[in-house]
């Protein structure tokens, strides 16, 4: 267990919907990063939060936004679903910001968009 | 960008054999790490080695930074280190880049 906690496990919806998945870093993280793992495009790296502000940017979608909250915990909403969407939604956490150490992956959330 | 590449992509072993998996990077990097995804989609931290040499039980990693590659080492493999092992890069300070990955299936 890595300490990093992804809600919800697995998420069915249709095209056209709106969804929200939330993380909780590690205790003492600040870090909080997001990535997507899909079939053809393996895994990407998405955005970045150090406490509390933005810090890096990836292949994100303008159709895709994060935030990270005092309480350091993070959420990405996904809108405008499309099939494409369907992928495995992992959160990430480190101790530091750009120059940080070790990232630890929580177990993920498994969308599928039908 | 930064070019990740592992080498190979699919491992077939037998249980008990040895194997080495590779990972080039196209440019220096600040950090890399280790990881293997198990079946149920889980990535595991194996080794955060941005340079040098360590070694976890049956794992050990090399990371020659200089000459941007990075080496893990799998002894006496078991069907439970089967899945997919992706070597990770950190770039310019702010990104985070995946290779492909190595498949592997250890065989009883």
């Amino acid at each position: 267990d890595s300490g990093v906690t992804q809600t919800p496990k697995h998420l069915i919806t249709a095209t056209g919907q709106r969804v929200t998945l939330r993380c909780s870093p590690r205790s003492g993280d600040l870090s909080v990063y997001w990535y997507q793992q899909s079939l053809d495009q393996g895994l990407q790296f998405l955005i970045q939060y150090y406490n509390g502000e933005e810090r890096a940017k990836g292949n994100i979608l303008e159709r895709f936004s994060a935030q990270q909250f005092p309480d350091l915990h993070s959420e990405l909403n996904l809108s405008s679903l499309e099939l494409g969407d369907s992928a495995l939604y992992f959160c990430a956490s480190s101790v530091g910001g750009t120059t940080s150490g070790e990232q630890f992956f929580g177990p993920g959330t498994r969308l599928t968009v039908l | 960008g930064i070019q990740v590449e592992q080498s190979p992509p699919d491992l077939i072993l037998q249980e008990g054999a040895n194997s080495t998996l590779r990972c080039n990077f196209s440019d220096s990097v600040n950090n890399l790490q280790w990881f293997h995804q198990n079946p149920w989609g889980q990535l595991i931290n194996l080794f955060y080695i941005p340079s040098g040499t360590k070694q976890n039980g049956r794992l050990s990693a090399t990371t020659v930074a200089t000459e941007r590659y990075s080496l893990l080492y799998i002894s006496s493999s078991q069907t439970t280190d089967s899945g997919v092992y992706f070597c990770a890069v950190l770039y310019n300070f702010n990104k985070f880049y995946f290779g492909s990955g190595t498949k592997l299936n250890v065989k009883p």
